[in-house]
């Protein structure tokens, strides 16, 4: 089945914990993008890859860390959370960017708490 | 980068049509209009996107303004299942200084649907 993963679905830790959020997707997509969501400011981009090797900031990339070393993973790293950082965080992954029909599979998100 | 303007909240009785209207006066000539949803407690998923003209499909239809500076996505026969957030985003399909990748989703429009 086509799909995105992310783990952990939950998680709660401490600030200042180092953590990563794993992100797979098994459709050969080529742009894989995070986004977190907060009450009442719709979804926002955090960093986005184009490629492998190839990461970009989005609109919140403050505190978060990515890496692309494989076309299938897109790891989000929080090397130090602090509690402004609980969200809801989602990723998701397309084919290509390049042709305007982008369509974005998204996976199920991962509830993120800092205490 | 080109942004979206959405009502925060629509409402619809079941079984009406919802027109869901969405502005992007600064649109470009290379951006895409998509329209995502997002179910209660799950990621966003892609409804329907266009360019120029107007587009049907299984969902939904988009009704694309002359101009271009504004949509409207169309639900024929609104369901319960249909209460969502419904996101209106540009993407460009061709790179404007390094922004091909990058996607803004805004805070979209809460769909209530009563039966």
């Amino acid at each position: 089945e086509a799909q995105v993963t992310q783990n952990p679905r939950y998680l709660i830790t401490v600030t200042g914990k180092k953590l990563t959020v794993t992100c797979s997707q098994n459709m050969n997509h080529e742009y894989m993008s995070w986004y977190r969501q907060d009450p009442g400011l719709g979804l926002r981009q955090i960093y986005y890859s184009m490629n492998v090797e190839v990461t970009d900031k989005g609109d919140v990339p403050e505190g978060y860390k990515v890496s692309r070393k494989e076309k299938r993973n897109f790891p989000l790293i929080l090397e130090s959370p602090s509690p402004n950082q609980t969200s809801l965080y989602f990723c998701a992954s397309s084919l290509n960017v390049g042709t305007g029909y982008n369509e974005q599979f998204f996976g199920p998100g991962t509830r993120l708490t800092v205490l | 980068d080109a942004k979206t303007t959405q009502p925060n909240s629509m409402e619809s009785n079941e079984e009406e049509p919802v027109h869901l209207p969405c502005n992007h006066s600064t649109i470009s000539g290379t951006d895409y209009i998509h329209w995502y949803r997002q179910l209660p407690s799950q990621g966003p998923e892609y409804v329907i996107h266009g360019l120029t003209s107007n587009v049907n499909n299984r969902m939904a239809s988009l009704a694309i303004a002359e101009d271009r500076k504004s949509s409207t996505l169309i639900l024929h026969r609104a369901t319960l299942r249909d209460a969502a957030v419904y996101y209106c985003i540009l993407h460009p399909w061709a790179d404007r200084g390094s922004t091909l990748g990058r996607l803004y989703f805004g805070r979209g429009t809460q769909l209530t649907v009563w039966p």
